[in-house]
């Protein structure tokens, strides 16, 4: 079946620092990525949608100059948090959309902030 | 706004059946979902039902709804020590990837022996 890989798994940073997180759809062409996060003990949040070739659409509440994100190619997506601060600590994860029909999951990002 | 209720943790006995409940705020909320997350893995849709329905039943897998309570339930007859996993609901407006996910917190779920 359809696989989406994300990377790294786990990433700990010193506060001021930019995080990197990437999404990539390994057997497909995905056109449109979603982007989520997950404080502990909270529920799973979308946080934007990224469309290859066009700017991302975030949710409200969700700053775009702190969580840029890149789809600059049919099978990659890039989550950057910039400036990371010890609230940004959270559980990212990312999906990719299959076909217009079903939506396949990465694995997960744990991002700490010290 | 829309909101997703799930208890964080639910412990059974292998062979046991695992009943995993959500509740949920909005009431236009057309279909709902039950995803699974095993460790090192993304979720994966499990299975889903569509608001006129009150049972979907698939293998060991049920599906309770109740509209009126915006109460689902997942029961797992005979669970296995491979379900293990986090399971999430969620409900969408419409069916398909074009509509808007709202999820849980998920349900962490440890069968013991």
């Amino acid at each position: 079946g359809a696989v989406v890989s994300q990377h790294p798994s786990r990433v700990i940073c010193k506060s001021g620092t930019s995080v990197k997180i990437e999404c990539r759809s390994l057997d497909f062409q995905a056109t449109t990525m979603f982007w989520y996060r997950q404080f502990p003990k909270q529920s799973l949040m979308l946080m934007a949608t990224s469309n290859e070739g066009s700017k991302a659409t975030y949710e409200q509440g969700v700053e775009k100059d702190k969580f840029l994100i890149n789809h600059a190619s049919l099978t990659l997506s890039t989550l950057t948090v910039t400036s990371a601060h010890p609230e940004d600590s959270s559980f990212y994860i990312c999906s990719a959309r299959f076909a217009n029909e079903k939506l396949f999951f990465g694995s997960g990002t744990q991002l700490s902030v010290l | 706004g829309e909101d997703v209720e799930q208890s964080l943790f639910l412990s059974v006995r292998e062979g046991d059946s695992s009943v995993i409940n959500c509740t949920y705020t909005d009431s236009s909320s057309t279909y709902l979902y039950w995803y699974k997350q095993e460790p090192g893995a993304g979720l994966q849709l499990l299975t889903y039902i569509f608001s006129n329905m009150d049972m979907k039943q698939d293998q060991r897998l049920t599906v309770l709804l109740n509209k009126k309570d915006k109460h689902l339930s997942l029961r797992i007859a005979d669970t296995q020590t491979g379900d293990s996993a986090i399971y999430f609901c969620a409900e969408s407006k419409a069916f398909g990837t074009a509509s808007k996910l709202t999820f849980g917190t998920g349900t962490r779920l440890q069968v013991t022996l």
